[in-house]
This record gives structure tokens, C-alpha cells and sequence, in this order.
């Protein structure tokens, strides 16, 4: 099943503790991104990569890193936490050249 | 840069009823519009987009929308509305900097149906 996956689902964690966030498609996407959802915010992009060792900042990268040395995988990091990234996280992707992105399930994540 | 105005963070009908949840984008080029809807505890998933080909898209479960340019909005409508649409809806337009395409997303509406 073509599909975009994350783990964890849940995470509950304390202010500078690092943490990873793993993203995997299996549809051979070239383009991957990170969104974080907030009430009333929407969704925002946080990193992108638009293929095996490109990555770039989005619209709100501080705090995060991203790494991308696959191109199945496309890990979040949090070096140090803080209570200002409790959100919920979504990981994307899509083919080059194509406009539609396949979300994964999701990440929520609370910070202590 | 694009952005999307999304009318109403809640929206509530009855069952039965027409749904009309309200979108409107800016966009110096013409551009690419989607809804996503997200169900409880679950990611997004597109629920129809418009790229510069018919006018009136339709989606699946039933819903459709009408990209207007004169008036810059690409409204979702749903004729009678079911229990199973009870979710958050989002409407986005496709942005492209420097060559990377990315989604910008409006706020959401969360739509509840009553019985």
C-alpha cells in the first residue's frame, strides 16, 4: 500500500531533550515536507527537501532540523524541545513535477 | 507570496443540509487550489483540487467546488450534508519560491453536522 508514515504517533517529552521524529514514504517521491498543525493556524511548513541531500527552511524553521540522506526518509529533529513546539506534525510528500501532496497520520507531540 | 483566507473556523448544519464552506485565496499567477479534510486523529487527505482545467471540480464523498477568479474564491459545497462529514476542512493553494512548490494552507473550518 502506497502510503506516508511516521513515528512515533504520540510523544510526551520534557524542555531540551532531544528527540527524533521519523518520516517514510514507500511511493518513491522525490519532494518531502514538514507541516505543524496549531488551532487556528492551520497547517505551516516547517522544512522541505526536494530530493536526496536538498533540504530548505519553510516558513517557520526555528528549533528544527531535518536530515534527508535517503530518499524514502525524511527525520525530524528536535536538539532542544520547548513547550512552544507542542503541536501536531505531518509529514508530506509528492512526485516532482506533480502538485498533489499524501500526508502521513500525524505526530502529536507535547513538551513539558 | 499566495495565502488563503478561510470564512468561519466552525461551521454547523443540520443533517441533510447544503454544506458551503467558504475559501478565499490571493495569487499573483494562476494557480493550483485544493481542500483537504481531516477526520478525528487521522492526517489529511485531498478531497478535490483545481488546476487550471474545469472551473467545477468535483471531489470524492460527494463534494465539489467552483473556482471563481473574478471573485478569487474556490468555495466546497456538499448538496445534503451526512453525520460521516463531521471533520476539519482545509483549503490550500499551491505556492512555488525559487522553484520549490509548497502548500499554504488557510486556518481550517471544523464542520459539525447535527441530527
Amino acid at each position: 500500500e502506497a502510503q506516508v508514515t511516521q513515528n512515533p504517533r504520540y510523544l510526551i517529552t520534557v524542555t531540551g531533550k532531544k528527540l527524533t521524529v521519523t518520516c517514510s514514504q514507500n511511493m518513491n517521491h522525490e519532494y518531502m515536507s514538514w507541516y505543524r498543525q496549531d488551532p487556528g493556524l492551520g497547517l505551516r511548513q516547517i522544512y522541505y527537501s526536494m530530493n536526496v541531500e536538498v533540504t530548505d527552511k519553510g516558513d517557520v524553521p526555528e528549533g528544527y532540523k531535518v536530515s534527508r540522506k535517503e530518499k524514502r526518509n525524511f527525520p525530524l529533529i528536535l536538539e532542544s524541545p520547548s513547550p512552544n513546539q507542542t503541536s501536531l506534525y505531518f509529514c508530506a510528500s509528492r512526485p516532482q513535477g506533480q502538485e498533489t501532496q499524501y500526508f502521513g497520520p500525524g505526530t502529536r507531540l507535547l513538551v513539558l | 507570496a499566495q495565502s488563503v483566507t478561510q470564512l468561519g473556523s466552525h461551521v454547523s448544519v443540520s443533517e441533510g443540509a447544503l454544506v458551503l464552506l467558504r475559501c478565499n485565496y490571493s495569487s499573483s499567477v494562476p494557480p493550483y487550489l485544493f481542500w483537504y479534510v481531516q477526520y478525528p486523529n487521522q492526517g489529511l487527505q485531498l478531497l478535490l483540487k483545481y488546476t487550471s482545467a474545469a472551473t467545477l471540480v468535483k471531489g470524492i464523498n460527494g463534494f465539489e467546488a467552483e473556482f471563481k477568479k473574478s471573485e478569487t474564491s474556490f468555495h466546497l459545497t456538499k448538496p445534503s450534508a451526512h453525520m460521516s462529514d463531521a471533520a476539519e476542512y482545509f483549503c490550500a493553494v499551491s505556492d512555488t519560491i525559487q522553484g520549490a512548490q509548497k502548500l499554504v494552507f488557510g486556518q481550517g473550518t471544523r464542520l459539525t453536522i447535527n441530527p
